[in-house]
Parts: structure tokens; C-alpha cells; sequence
């Protein structure tokens, strides 16, 4: 069974709109992040939190908001979503923060397609 | 800043060759380096890890030293398999500084018959 469950597993949104990318992790970690996909850029850090306080923020834009309910639940809300935003958003975590305990597990991802 | 350096991006093989791919590294602390695996469609997952200078790490016949004096990381594999076509990317949690892992840019393996 996955351990990080991320929904959808594809999206398809115009542009302009709105979604929301759900992950949730059972691996009983204590980070969680946000990373993205694309051609352009392979892998893209874009969130990290720790016991649901954002800890880094790397994405220049305010159109992508993180949302954390639970320590297990990671949630990201993509405002007026542009062509730009086509990738494969990652959701992850890891024990904790730092070092060896750093060690990424990755959900499936979310393809998301912007017309 | 923090980075990692990733400088072949397609390394195309014959199958039963050996194979290193390069990864070099940045930071002012104490570093965790990792190598990833990502097959065709599916998300990345750990191959190796290690923070430990000049010792070899190894796994499912992948191996890996860390040099700190070269600020290296690089992966190899003695004879390498169609299965192990993929992308690998390296990845750097700085000691001290670790809010997120840095990756670099990935390579692709592609390994031929």
C-alpha cells in the first residue's frame, strides 16, 4: 500500500482557475514538502514544513499556498493557474528536518495540465 | 549558496558496462549527500546515501564515496542493466541548514543492448 497518497493522480485545469493538490503521508514523519516537476526544471523545491509549520518557502509566487490540517496532511492550493504551472507536483517527507533524517520519501505525484 | 552539480545530462550505454555519473557539491556545512532513482513514471526513491568522508556506500550494486577535499559524490555501478535506465538525481542536505534537500539537475541513463 503507498504510504504517501497524493490526489489527483491527474489534473487538468484552464487557465485562470483553481485546484488543490492533496497529499497525505501514514509514514508517521514529521516534514513534509512540496517539489515540482517540469521539463525546465527537474526538481524543484518549493515548501517544507515541520510539525505543520512552514519551515522554507522557495516558490516566488503567492499563487501557490500550502495548507496543512495535520501533521500528516499536506495539502497545496494553486491559484489562477497559468500554462507555466504544467508539471508533476511531488509531494514528500521525511522524519524530521536535516541531516541523515532527511531521507525524502515521494508520493506518486500529481500530473497537472493547464490549457 | 547550497547547490549540487549534475553535469552529463543523457549518458547512453552498453549494456554490461561500467557507468559513473558525476555530482559535485556546494555548501559551507557539514553535507549529506543522496542519490536518487526515478524510473519512467514513477516518483524518485532513494538509492544511497552517506555523510561519512571517504567511506563507500553501496546498494543494489550502485556504489558511492563521498570526498569532501573534491566536494564529490558520484555514482557508479561496475556492469550496468537495461533496467537500471532512469533518471538519478543527487541531492544535498547541508548539516546545520536542512530545511529542504537541494537536487541537481538529474541524469538520464540510458541503457542500450
Amino acid at each position: 500500500d503507498p504510504k504517501i497518497i497524493q490526489k489527483p493522480k491527474y489534473l487538468v485545469a484552464v487557465t485562470g482557475s483553481e485546484k488543490i493538490l492533496i497529499c497525505e503521508q501514514y509514514l508517521g514523519h514529521n516534514a513534509m514538502y512540496w517539489y515540482r516537476q517540469s521539463a525546465k526544471k527537474p526538481l524543484e523545491f518549493m515548501f517544507s514544513y515541520s510539525y505543520q509549520k512552514l519551515m522554507d518557502n522557495q516558490t516566488a509566487s503567492s499563487r501557490f499556498q500550502p495548507q496543512s490540517s495535520k501533521k500528516n496532511h499536506l495539502d497545496l492550493q494553486i491559484t489562477a493557474l497559468k500554462p507555466d504551472d504544467s508539471a508533476t507536483y511531488f509531494c514528500a517527507s521525511s522524519q524530521d528536518l536535516g541531516g541523515s533524517q532527511n531521507t525524502l520519501y515521494f508520493g506518486a505525484g500529481t500530473r497537472l495540465s493547464v490549457l | 549558496g547550497d547547490s549540487v552539480t549534475q553535469t552529463e545530462g543523457l549518458v547512453t550505454l552498453t549494456k554490461g558496462l561500467p557507468v559513473m555519473l558525476n555530482c559535485t557539491y556546494q555548501t559551507t556545512y557539514s553535507p549529506f549527500l543522496f542519490w536518487y532513482v526515478q524510473h519512467l513514471n514513477e516518483a524518485p526513491k532513494l538509492l544511497l546515501k552517506s555523510s561519512t568522508d571517504n567511506k563507500r556506500t553501496e546498494h543494489q550494486g550502485f556504489y558511492a564515496t563521498l570526498h569532501k577535499s573534491s566536494s564529490s559524490f558520484h555514482l557508479q555501478k561496475s556492469s550496468v542493466q537495461l533496467s537500471d535506465s532512469a533518471l538519478y538525481f543527487c541531492a544535498l542536505t547541508p548539516a546545520n541548514s536542512g530545511t529542504y534537500q537541494r537536487f541537481g539537475t538529474g541524469t538520464k541513463l540510458q541503457v542500450v543492448p
